[in-house]
This record gives structure tokens, sequence and C-alpha cells, in this order.
């Protein structure tokens, strides 16, 4: 099986811009969540999407939102960039929604700068 | 509601052991480990269910106290193919959450 894709790897942009990831899971897989890894914060869950419905949501602004599609494919959007937004952003699928014993697993990563 | 690693960092030589604990101050449902080269994304090592379950996977194992909110992971005879950062992660059924890290790397 292929395993998680994000496209695109990397991405620079300036301050007020917004950006569109896009993050396709391992095939079969119908849930996807996203998460932002910095040196500060370590790996801070943004939020999941289950069969096209946002499941869960962390602590992050509404500049911050996603989506899902019919065939689980997910994109994450950021308005209105801030420098803080700086971060590898993953996504990681798993074949639940929520579950406590669920295996997620991760793709390569977005790396976003923003100048 | 993060769970704290410790320690932070650690350095080994090949072939020495080490423990890397995971603690939460909330209710521990299951505790799952990561390992994350550098410059790549976190990979799965093993999930823990129950109370006091332990696991295995080649020479790293695990265990989960319920009680006591803790795991800890257990590297036998490190490989140097072993460095990389460990995260444990619980779900909490609202969400996920990644422990602090703890960097583990290993010499010759």
């Amino acid at each position: 099986k292929a395993g998680v894709t994000q496209t695109p790897r990397y991405l620079i942009k300036t301050r007020g811009q917004q950006v569109t990831l896009s993050c396709s899971p391992i095939s079969g897989h119908r849930s996807v969540s996203w998460y932002q890894q910095t040196p500060g914060q370590g790996l801070q869950f943004l939020f999941e999407y289950f069969s096209e419905t946002q499941r869960n949501k962390g602590n992050f602004p509404g500049r911050f939102s996603g989506r899902q599609f019919s065939n689980s494919r997910s994109e994450m959007n950021v308005s209105t960039l801030e420098l803080g937004d700086s971060a590898l952003y993953l996504c990681a699928s798993s074949l639940q929604a929520s579950g406590r014993t669920d295996t997620q697993y991760f793709g390569p990563g977005t790396r976003l700068t923003v100048l | 509601q993060q769970p704290v690693q410790s320690p932070q960092a650690v350095i080994l030589r090949e072939g020495e052991d080490a423990v890397i604990n995971c603690s939460s101050s909330k209710a521990l449902y299951s505790v799952h480990w990561y390992r994350q080269k550098h410059g790549e994304a976190p990979v799965f090592l093993m999930i823990l269910l129950k109370g006091g379950e332990q696991k295995g996977h080649e020479k790293i194992s695990a265990s989960f106290n319920e009680k006591k909110q803790q795991s800890s992971l257990y590297l036998t005879a490190s490989q140097l193919s072993y460095s990389g950062t460990y995260f444990c992660g619980t779900n909490t059924g609202n969400q996920f959450y990644f422990g602090t890290g703890t960097s583990l790397t290993v010499i010759p």
C-alpha cells in the first residue's frame, strides 16, 4: 500500500498570505489528523476529520481550517499567515476516528516558512 | 495536558540500555510510542492498551501503568539506528496529545 502523501513538501510564503496544504491518506483509511510541529511547542494537534466531518479540534485560532473530501483526501488552510506559523505540518491517517487504539501513520510533512 | 517525558535527552554507546518515561496528569486510556528521526515523519512503534500491559518490538519494549498514569519505553542493547526523538502519545477521545519528546543519540 502507498503511504500517506503530502503536497507540497516545502513552501515559502510572506506574512498576510494564505496557504493550502494537501494530504492523501493510506487507501482505506477514513480518518485524517493534522499536526503542527515546531522546536518550541513540539507536536501540537490541529484537527481531525473523519468521513468529511471535523470530529475534533485542537487549540488553534480560526485562521487554521481544514476539510476532507469524499475520497478521504484532506486539505488544511491557514489564512493571514504570521511568522509564528512557520512549522512542519504533518498529517496522519488511521482507519478509525478518534480511536484510542488506532495507529496513526504519518506523512512526510510540509515545511512551511513564513517570511 | 501534554504528557511529560523524561529524560529530555540521553546519549548512549552502542549496546547500552535506556529507559524513557512518560507521565500524564490526565487518565491514560492507551499510550502510543513513536520515533522520529531528524527530517523525517514520526514512525509508530507500539500501542499499549491496558494497565500493566507490556509489549515488545525487537529489542524495544514498553510498559503501561494505568493507575500511575505512566508508561516507560525500554531500549536494550541499543543500536545506531535507534537514534532519534521518541514521543509518547495519548488519545483522550477528543484529541491526541504528544509528549514533550526525548532525544536519544547512540554513538559508536
